[in-house]
């Protein structure tokens, strides 16, 4: 099954910083990826999907993908308070396995 | 809207009760899932249903039983609670075909006593 590896932080990051979260994977299968986002209390609700080598951006939101190195990134321009959650990178399968995702804290 | 439905939102239970989690999607997603999440813990797997007539268990299936009554309604049955399934639970659907990913009910928060 497709898992992946994620610091479960917290990391805490200054308002209007670049937010930088990490995500490996070890099946070189895996070739599009999801990004969920999940505040405290709630459910994930996703926010970025990667399907390609390279960057794709929305908005703040830049998404990351290097299948030869098998990491996905998710940078966040411009952090906002709000932007504080935890954030789960998940490989898209019939059946996702979700690691615990990284908890970030953006610093007023 | 359009979305997954989940009940109830909160349940408090005895011991060895039963009770069923119910979850329903308007978006005709064939595939549906249920999953568990406790305290400084990921999302776990615990039965999904890639389409109508199926079902499958995930990562931690037992103490737990599944219905997928039709394409639209997915429940998650406790036969007998344990305390160690105090947690909250979420329901999602995806349709495979079209690579969105998953939506997610509102979740059940269930405490077991």
């Amino acid at each position: 099954q497709k898992e992946v590896e994620q610091n479960s932080g917290p990391l805490s990051v200054p308002e209007g910083a670049i937010a930088s979260l990490n995500c490996t994977y070890s099946d070189r299968g895996s070739q599009s990826f999801f990004w969920y986002r999940q505040y405290s209390g709630k459910s994930p609700e996703l926010i970025m999907f990667i399907y390609s080598n390279g960057d794709k951006e929305d908005g703040r939101f830049t998404a990351q993908l290097n299948k030869a190195s098998q990491y996905v990134s998710l940078l966040i321009r411009d952090s906002q308070p709000s932007d504080s959650a935890t954030y789960l990178c998940a490989p898209r399968d019939d059946k996702i396995i979700f690691g615990k995702g990284t908890r970030l804290h953006i610093l007023p | 809207n359009a979305g997954v439905t989940q009940t109830p939102k909160f349940q408090v239970l005895k011991t060895g009760q039963s009770m069923t989690l119910q979850c329903a999607q308007d978006m005709n997603h064939n595939s549906m899932y249920w999953y568990r999440q406790d305290p400084g813990m990921g999302l776990r797997l615990i039965y999904y249903s890639a389409s109508e007539g199926t079902t499958d268990k995930g990562e931690v299936p037992n103490g737990y039983n599944v219905s997928r009554l039709n394409k639209r309604e997915f429940s998650l049955r406790l036969e007998s609670a344990a305390p160690s399934q105090t947690s909250v639970y979420f329901c999602a659907s995806m349709e495979p075909k079209r690579g969105y990913g998953y939506t997610f009910g509102s979740g059940t928060r269930l405490t077991v006593v």
